[in-house]
């Protein structure tokens, strides 16, 4: 069964910093995808950036950053010199080919205090 | 551009009460599906659908009903509602979900407390 593991609950960091959110997942299938989520304090859900296991070039986008390694099963999101707009709850996410369902992590809060 | 709508945004139902929490889209997606969040387990999924007249069972289906007799529709029913069923629930859709790395479009949530 696939499952996706955010082992930080909670992340507080001063403006400026760089922080980085991890992201391990367990999965079957040679084939896959993997997301990411942000949902500030208004409730949302904002899609920002998927993955295909068949890619491993690590992306960025402004200050956002995201590091696949399919041979430690980590997808793992750095945000560089944080705001204190950054401050949300992001979920790491997966996706089989082999089935419909999307399966989320428990989420890290990250608190970035100015 | 609507995408995702949930409604109502709160609801506060007493135990035993039934209620229907609404989800449309103008997407045309065929998958659509709803999850609940509560604290410290991310989202979770009850049900799912893969297209009109097609529903299934997600990780923490019991004591919530689906149907999907249109595209755009897919409402969730509390058939005998519980304080265990307090918790936040989303909807979400997706182009297609068989095989696909698209991503879901979330509604705004829906808020539920039992009392």
């Amino acid at each position: 069964a696939q499952k996706v593991t955010q082992a930080q609950t909670e992340i507080s960091v001063v403006e400026k910093e760089d922080v980085t959110l991890d992201c391990v997942y367990e999965t079957r299938d040679t084939t896959y995808y993997l997301f990411w989520y942000k949902q500030p304090p208004s409730g949302e859900l904002v899609f920002l950036i998927r993955r295909n296991s068949f890619d491993e070039q690590n992306e960025i986008s402004g200050r956002y950053s995201w590091n696949f390694q399919k041979s430690t099963s980590s997808f793992n999101f750095t945000i560089t010199a944080s705001q204190v707009v950054d401050s949300a709850v992001y979920f790491c996410a997966l996706k089989e080919t082999s089935g419909s369902r999307l399966t989320f992590g428990e989420g890290t809060q990250l608190t970035v205090n100015p | 551009n609507a995408g995702v709508t949930q409604t109502p945004k709160f609801q506060v139902l007493k135990t035993g009460q039934s209620m229907t929490l609404q989800c449309a889209q103008d997407m045309n997606h065929e998958y659509m599906s709803w999850y609940r969040q509560d604290p410290g387990m991310g989202l979770r999924l009850i049900h799912y659908s893969v297209g009109a007249g097609i529903t299934d069972q997600g990780e923490v289906p019991n004591g919530y009903n689906v149907s999907r007799s249109t595209t755009e529709d897919f409402p969730l029913r509390l058939l005998s509602a519980a304080p265990s069923q307090t918790s936040v629930y989303f909807c979400a859709s997706s182009a297609t979900g068989q095989v696909s790395n698209q991503p879901q479009h979330f509604g705004d949530g829906t808020r539920l407390s039992i009392l």
